[in-house]
């Protein structure tokens, strides 16, 4: 079993659906949770990061911690043809952590 | 401002041979992490150098190496190259340690 689980999709959703994007895991120890975005021959861009349990918003995307369950969320609203990527989980230990660990990330199509 | 950036794009070796990637942080920055993404994953953990110092290696072989330049540039070293190193190198930098990853837009390597 992964560290870091994500389902593959590929997720596909029209023009202006609001997308949920999940990520479980099984060690207990992390803190710091994080969402990249990442484009076809580029790399990971770093969208929301977050510090243990509860809601963090900016602007169309809202990250969720739910630390007890083991369990993260990215929600993005009014989504939009140019949000169709790859999303990564990614989280870590302590704030000084040297090491992200990744889920296998999900594909998301939103199509016109 | 210049981001993260590798060199070089792309390139093909063959079974046996070694290579060298190299990595310019975002000015400033004093830490460089190295990450390997196969196709269809999520990137994993190689090393992380922060000040100059080796401060995280991830569960690789020997043959990978690293080291982080005086300039906080740096050259990630896969000696006797397998099919299997073939994937997307990634190098991530960020201001310390705590700090988000900016990535670059990786080094695609393919081994024949």
């Amino acid at each position: 079993q992964k560290e870091v689980e994500q389902d593959p999709g590929p997720l596909s959703v029209p023009e202006g659906a609001i997308v949920s994007l999940n990520c479980t895991y099984s060690n207990s120890a992390f803190q710091y949770f994080m969402w990249y975005r990442q484009y076809s021959r580029k790399g990971p861009e770093l969208l929301m990061y977050t510090y243990s349990s509860g809601n963090k918003e900016d602007g169309r995307f809202t990250a969720q911690v739910d630390k007890s369950s083991k369990y993260i969320s990215l929600f993005i609203r009014d989504s939009q043809p140019s949000d169709s990527a790859t999303y990564l989980c990614a989280m870590r230990e302590d704030w000084a952590g040297n090491m992200l660990t990744f889920g296998g990330g999900t594909r998301l199509m939103v199509k016109p | 401002d210049a981001g993260v950036t590798q060199s070089p794009t792309h390139l093909i070796k063959t079974r046996g041979q070694h290579v060298t990637l190299r990595c310019s942080p975002i000015s400033g920055h004093k830490s460089v992490s190295w990450y390997q993404q196969v196709l269809g994953q999520g990137p994993q953990f190689i090393f992380q150098y922060y000040e100059k110092e080796e401060r995280g290696r991830g569960n690789f072989p020997d043959r990978f190496s690293a080291r982080q330049f005086p300039n906080y540039s740096s050259e990630l070293n896969v000696n006797a190259l397998l099919l299997g190193d073939s994937a997307l190198y990634l190098c991530a930098s960020s201001l310390g340690q705590g700090e988000g990853y900016t990535f670059g837009s990786g080094t695609r390597l393919t081994v024949v």
